[in-house]
């Protein structure tokens, strides 16, 4: 089945590590997302991806890294310059390049990140 | 991209059409209207999205008022499993600054009852 997967689906983090969340899709998506989500809020962009080898910030990227090497991968690292890294983290993927596209992002089942 | 007002809450006896509204009075004529659903402790789920026609998927019909500035998801038989939070959102396809982003507000915790 096509989909998105997002691993692992629980992570815990000590203080000064740093920590990466995978995402993988099979869609053959040109764009990819990172989103975090805190409880009873709305998702906030971190990182976004519109091509392999490219990637922009987005709202709250301070303590946050990317890469897409691959087209079908995007992992986000939590460094431990981010001081407040518990969340639920989501990525999502898009078909068609350019923010012209009208289509929708689809979603993984996001990780859930705590501290230790 | 335009605001959204969504009820916070509705409730509907499985079986039953459910109808959730949502308002989007500043839309523009270049953005579209999004429908997603969350599930607790899952990834947001898309349903549909249109932009000024009446849509319809195996999962929901999508009706936007003329004037576009709302617009109403209908699920046709709601069952159980549709007991979720419901998100309305406009995004505009021009870039700009909004990345192509999603903008999730609070949506409208649908509960489907027995």
């Amino acid at each position: 089945d096509g989909g998105i997967t997002q691993s692992p689906k629980y992570l815990f983090r000590k203080e000064g590590q740093n920590v990466t969340l995978s995402c993988e899709q099979n869609l053959n998506h040109d764009a990819m997302y990172w989103y975090r989500q805190d409880p009873g809020q709305g998702l906030r962009l971190i990182y976004y991806s519109q091509i392999v080898n490219d990637f922009q910030k987005g709202d709250i990227a301070e303590g946050y890294s990317v890469s897409r090497e691959k087209k079908e991968s995007f992992p986000l690292t939590v460094t431990s310059a981010q001081k407040n890294p518990t969340a639920f983290y989501l990525c999502a993927s898009r078909p068609g390049q350019g923010l012209t596209s009208n289509q929708p992002q689809h979603f993984g089942d996001g990780t859930r990140l705590s501290i230790l | 991209d335009a605001k959204t007002t969504q009820p916070p809450s509705m409730d509907c006896a499985e079986g039953r059409a459910a109808n959730l509204p949502c308002n989007h009075s500043t839309i523009s004529g270049n953005e579209y209207v999004y429908w997603y659903r969350q599930i607790h402790s899952q990834g947001p789920q898309y349903i549909i999205h249109g932009l000024k026609n009446n849509e319809t998927n195996e999962m929901a019909s999508l009706i936007i008022t003329e004037d576009r500035k709302s617009s109403t998801l209908i699920l046709p038989h709601a069952t159980l499993r549709d007991t979720a939070v419901y998100y309305c959102i406009v995004r505009a396809t021009l870039g700009g600054t909004s990345y192509g982003k999603l903008t999730f507000g609070q949506g409208t915790i649908l509960t489907v009852h027995p």
